[in-house]
């Protein structure tokens, strides 16, 4: 079974800068996260989709960030613009259902830095 | 969601037995108790998850104290590739997604 699928896995750009990242969930999980991780600190959930609705986004900073889940299944996170203190690395991750009891899988990141 | 304290970091020889402790007295009758791990440069990894009663599986024990306020993730022979960052998670309800804390950093040395 693949996995969750991430890219680019590396992104630097200039702060005011537009950058995107796009996820491809495990086939058929219905849940979608993105997670913002800062180094050193776990990660920390931006927004979650169940199919192609938002059930959270209540940590996402809608002035600069969007994302959408369109058909239910990829999803782009979108940064504009974008400030020194967005870098950070961006998770993707899924879930089969939305019960508490669910495992996540997450993708291997995208490290974005702005300069 | 419910808080949880973990140490901030601890030391294992390898192939030895390693003991992670986590403490959640806040825990409600249906947050399930999740550990998750995150090796360098990786997404985080789910480790194993239970609800009341211990669990096994080929990666971990999850041991979970009778009034549910402490679990305890045992790796019963620590290798080098156990190194990573732990986290203990609790979730209930209707809600699936994740609150992550620092967790504890597990260093194996040979």
């Amino acid at each position: 079974e693949a996995g969750v699928a991430q890219s680019p896995r590396y992104k630097i750009i200039e702060k005011r800068q537009s950058v995107a990242f796009w996820c491809n969930p495990i086939s058929g999980h219905a849940t979608l996260y993105w997670y913002q991780q800062i180094l050193g600190q776990g990660p920390k959930l931006l927004i979650q989709f169940q199919n192609n609705g938002v059930v959270d986004d209540s940590q996402l900073p809608k002035d600069r960030f969007s994302a959408e889940r369109l058909k239910g299944v990829d999803s782009t996170l979108k940064i504009q613009p974008a400030k020194l203190e967005d870098s950070a690395v961006y998770l993707c991750a899924s879930s089969s259902r939305y019960r508490a009891g669910d495992t996540q899988y997450f993708g291997p990141g995208t490290r974005l830095t702005v300069l | 969601d419910a808080k949880t304290t973990q140490p901030n970091s601890m030391e294992s020889n390898e192939e030895e037995p390693v003991h992670l402790p986590c403490n959640h007295s806040t825990i409600s009758g249906t947050d399930y108790i999740h550990w998750y791990r995150q090796l360098p440069s990786q997404g985080p990894e789910y480790v194993i998850h239970g609800l009341t009663s211990n669990v096994n599986n080929r990666m971990a024990s999850l041991a979970i104290a009778e009034d549910r306020k402490s679990s305890t993730l045992i790796l019963h022979r620590a290798t080098l590739r156990d190194a990573a960052v732990y986290y203990c998670i609790l979730n209930g309800g209707t809600a699936s997604k994740l609150t992550f804390g620092t967790g504890t950093r597990l260093q194996v040395t040979l």
